[in-house]
């Protein structure tokens, strides 16, 4: 069965922190997406590639940075936590953008 | 600009009653649409998509979706509920004008009364 993994379903970390949310692939995926999910505002998409060491912002990219050295793994960073950044994370990955995505379980964050 | 919207919220639904969650889209050119299912604290799950062919799709666990290109919706069904439907349930249109991004209503909350 193909999977998306992310390393960690839970997370808390202090203000201040840098962070790092990984998220796997084993499916030869070329696009990575990384989302944050918050009530009432659905998902927001924060950065994206689309290929190896490949990166592009999406809608709300401030105080996060990312990685694609290998094809099969993007990881989010946070620089220095805030607060604000306490959401729902979501990774994805597709071949063809119009055939859909596969999503990671998600891992929440909490910063304290 | 391409949008896609989901005008409720929440939908509560008897079990075994049939449920209808809503969605409307905006795009140029045609659309290639997608049902999504979130259970609690889990990523979303793919149900059907449409990209082209018979107007209804039929997809995961039952569920099938309705493709109307004059009310430019794609409404998902399902004849008889079942209190495991319960869940965040996520429209998505192709957003043609972003690379072909994927871009996502704001989620319905669909609740199955038992």
């Amino acid at each position: 069965d193909v999977k998306v993994t992310q390393s960690s379903r839970y997370l808390v970390k202090r203000t201040g922190e840098k962070v790092f949310l990984e998220c796997v692939q084993d499916m030869d995926h070329e696009n990575m997406f990384w989302y944050r999910q918050d009530p009432g505002l659905g998902l927001r998409l924060i950065y994206f590639s689309y290929d190896v060491k490949m990166k592009e912002k999406g809608d709300i990219p401030e105080g996060y940075s990312v990685s694609r050295e290998k094809k099969e793994r993007f990881s989010l960073i946070l620089e220095s936590a805030s607060t604000n950044q306490t959401s729902m994370y979501l990774c994805a990955s597709s071949f063809r953008q119009a055939y859909g995505y596969t999503f990671g379980s998600g891992t929440r964050l909490t910063v304290v | 600009a391409q949008s896609v919207a989901q005008p409720e919220d929440q939908v509560n639904v008897a079990e075994g009653n049939p449920l209808t969650v809503k969605c409307t889209y905006s795009v140029s050119g045609n659309p290639y649409l997608f049902w999504y299912v979130q259970y609690p604290n889990r990523g979303l799950q793919f149900l059907l998509k449409y990209i082209t062919g018979d107007n209804l799709v039929k997809g995961s666990y039952g569920f099938e979706a309705e493709f109307n290109k004059s009310q430019t919706s794609f409404h998902l069904k399902k004849p008889s509920a079942l209190v495991s439907d319960s869940a965040l349930y996520f429209c998505a249109v192709r957003d043609m004008n972003r690379d072909d991004k994927i871009i996502f209503g704001k989620g319905t909350r669909l609740h199955i009364l038992p």
